[in-house]
């Protein structure tokens, strides 16, 4: 069992359209949960995180973390076409005393217009 | 203005050829990582420095190496590429130990096409 997992979709809807993307885990040691947007051919980019359990807001995008059921959330609403691109969780464990993320496969997204 | 910079973008090496790939950052991060990325997989983590503490993950092959001279830069040296190397190479940094990598900051990659 991977330690997260992710559908890799593609997942495809209509613009304007709440969009919902999803991670399971397995590691309860993990306490920061990341979203990163990755664009074709660009590196991934941080777009939201969450410590712990609990909610999270900025803007259109939503975060939502439920470590009970290691299970965690992304919602966009009001996509966008400029929203279609690849989101990767990513998740922080300790190692040597550093934090490494650990990364889900990646959604791809796509919202035509 | 770039804080992660990769050189090259687009790298085509031969079957057994080493190549080097670059990393430079003007963030001062302590924590510098290189990630293997395959086409719809998940980044993987082959090593990473803390300052010039180097840390390998167990699974990483012989075959790649990698150096940090100082702070600013990073290198992953392929010594015999082959064709199941060929992926998108993603340099990171994030700032010391105890700090979460929430703040990772990722450079544009380098796509490596082993022919």
């Amino acid at each position: 069992q991977k330690e997260v997992e992710q559908d890799p979709g593609p997942l495809s809807v209509p613009e304007g359209a709440i969009v919902s993307l999803n991670c399971t885990y397995s590691n309860s040691a993990f306490q920061y949960f990341m979203w990163y947007r990755q664009y074709s051919r660009k590196g991934p980019e941080l777009l939201m995180y969450t410590y712990s359990s609990g909610n999270k807001e900025d803007g259109r995008f939503t975060a939502q973390v439920d470590k009970s059921s290691k299970y965690i959330s992304l919602f966009i609403r009001d996509s966008q076409p400029s929203d279609s691109a690849t989101y990767l969780c990513a998740m922080d464990a300790t190692s040597g005393g550093s934090y490494i993320p650990t990364f889900g496969r990646g959604t791809s997204l796509i919202v035509h217009p | 203005d770039a804080m992660v910079i990769q050189n090259p973008r687009y790298q085509v090496t031969q079957f057994g050829k080493p190549v080097t790939l670059s990393c430079s950052q003007t963030l001062n991060h302590n924590v510098m990582y290189w990630y293997q990325q395959k086409s719809s997989q998940a980044p993987k983590l082959l090593f990473h420095y803390y300052d010039k503490d180097f840390n390998n993950e167990a699974d990483t092959p012989d075959n790649f190496q990698s150096r940090r001279p100082n702070t600013s830069f990073c290198f992953l040296d392929i010594r015999s590429p082959g064709l199941g190397d060929a992926a998108m190479y993603l340099c990171a940094t994030s700032r010391g130990p105890g700090q979460p990598s929430t703040e990772a900051f990722f450079g544009q990659g380098t796509r490596l096409t082993v022919v």
